[in-house]
């Protein structure tokens, strides 16, 4: 079945450094990725999606590219803020899942001034 | 602009004790579903529903039910609750087609079971 793999956090870094947090996937089938963001004491919110191979999504700063070759989908940003600080989901979707989202356990990620 | 809107946002139960989780979305959406939130384990689907009239069982749903009133309404029940279902559960709802893939989610309600 469907599974998603992302790197434990906390994860803890200053002000203007570069983020990366890793993502793999398996799947059949051929799925759409996507990065949720949650902000303390909110739901998800959809950050960005990337729906075939070597799409990159980007919003707000943040880029994902879609590695078929690698399963890969890792989430960077190249100068993190304070305002950054949340935890964040990757996820998939594939075309035999009736839009089911297949989360993975979600990165806490924790800016410092 | 409402979105998806979840009551309550917290509630405490007994054991034992029964509880409605409400869900109202106001986009149009055919889809929506229900998640519970853990610690270390991401989001896990519980019950979704594809179109108003449909219901199927997620990942997760032992100890829980559905209904989809209409389509603008999805609820969870719990008949008999559980410590193991003291969670944050998260109602979402995404529109028809495969572009409409992103999946609108309410602010959650945190459950404690004692």
């Amino acid at each position: 079945g469907n599974s998603v793999t992302q790197m434990e956090g906390p994860v803890t870094l200053s002000e203007e450094a570069f983020l990366t947090i890793n993502c793999t996937y398996t799947a059949t089938g051929y799925p759409s990725l996507f990065w949720y963001v949650q902000y303390p004491g909110e739901g998800l919110q959809l950050l960005l999606k990337a729906t075939k191979a070597d799409d990159k999504g980007s919003n707000k700063g943040f880029e994902a590219t879609y590695r078929k070759e690698t399963t890969s989908f890792h989430l960077e940003k190249g100068s993190v803020q304070v305002s950054d600080s949340a935890v964040y989901f990757c996820a998939l979707t594939s075309t035999d899942s009736w839009g089911k989202l297949q989360f993975g356990a979600g990165t806490q990620v924790v800016v410092t001034p | 602009n409402a979105g998806v809107t979840q009551t309550p946002k917290f509630q405490v139960l007994k054991t034992g004790q029964s509880m409605t989780l409400q869900c109202a979305q106001d986009m149009n959406h055919n889809s929506m579903y229900w998640y519970r939130q853990d610690p270390g384990m991401g989001l896990r689907l519980i019950y979704y529903s594809a179109s108003e009239g449909t219901t199927d069982k997620g990942e997760v749903p032992n100890g829980y039910n559905v209904s989809r009133l209409n389509k603008r309404e999805f609820s969870l029940r719990l008949e008999s609750a559980a410590p193991s279902q003291t969670s944050v559960y998260f109602c979402a709802s995404k529109g028809q087609g495969p572009t409409n893939e992103k999946l609108f989610f309410g602010s959650g309600t945190q459950l404690s079971v004692l």
